[in-house]
């Protein structure tokens, strides 16, 4: 079965530093893409951006750029979501999904991982 | 960016009732259209790929169609455990963008 398993909530300050992980397991973890998508409380989903594991190569949507990275680690099948000088604004669920890079849909996704940034 | 608008924003419907979803997309995105069901606190389920390709493993009650700007998921003989909300995506370019939703409600 292809999973994609992530890291659990977090409960963090302003300013600090996050990363969220997302293990795959089932399928060739360097042949697909991974995305991150996030979702603020009661709202849409937006995309972040991809990482191709293969190599590590991303892209990242311009309205994210500066505030989120991505790294993959293919040794152990997992995709990382980096995110630095946390703000209130950026509390939300994040999820990964697998795709195969441009016009590609979104196949399975992550449960998600809860963010909450309080002081 | 493509801005995709889904309608309605949510509507109210019977256990063995047929419902309608629509999504619109900004300019013309050819079949790159993909549906997506999410129930409170799990993740989004992939239903639909390709404007209307079925997802392996979903049944055949989902089903969708269109193609250019305009798309539609037709759910059939709805079930307690259709209701959720649903959100369409599209891909044709960067960056992927979502609908807002149309949450499916139990009347």
């Amino acid at each position: 079965e292809v999973q994609l398993v992530q890291s659990g909530a977090e409960m963090k300050k302003p300013g600090e530093s996050l990363r969220i992980s997302c293990k795959a397991s089932g399928y060739n973890f360097t042949t697909f893409w991974i995305s991150w998508v996030r979702q603020m409380p009661g709202r849409g989903l937006e995309w972040l951006g991809r990482i191709d594991p293969i190599d590590s190569y991303t892209k990242y949507n311009p309205s994210f750029e500066g505030h989120v990275t991505f790294s993959a680690d293919k040794s152990i099948n997992t995709a990382y979501l980096h995110l630095s000088s946390l703000r209130a604004s950026d509390s939300a669920v994040y999820y990964c999904a697998r795709g195969s890079g441009l016009r590609s849909w979104f196949d399975p996704w992550g449960q998600g991982s809860p963010v909450t940034v309080s002081s | 960016d493509i801005q995709v608008t889904q309608s309605p924003s949510s509507l109210s419907a019977s256990v063995g009732d047929r419902v309608t979803l629509t999504c619109r997309a900004s300019q013309d995105i050819t079949t790159y259209l993909a549906w997506f069901q999410q129930k409170p606190g799990k993740a989004p389920k992939s239903l639909i790929y390709g404007a209307s390709k079925l997802q392996a493993g979903v049944p055949s009650k989902f089903s969708g169609s269109g193609s250019g700007t305009d798309f539609t998921l037709t759910i059939s003989n709805l079930q307690p455990e259709d209701f959720a909300t649903y959100y369409c995506q599209q891909y044709n370019s960067d960056p992927p963008t979502f609908g807002g939703g149309t949450k499916v409600e139990i009347k």
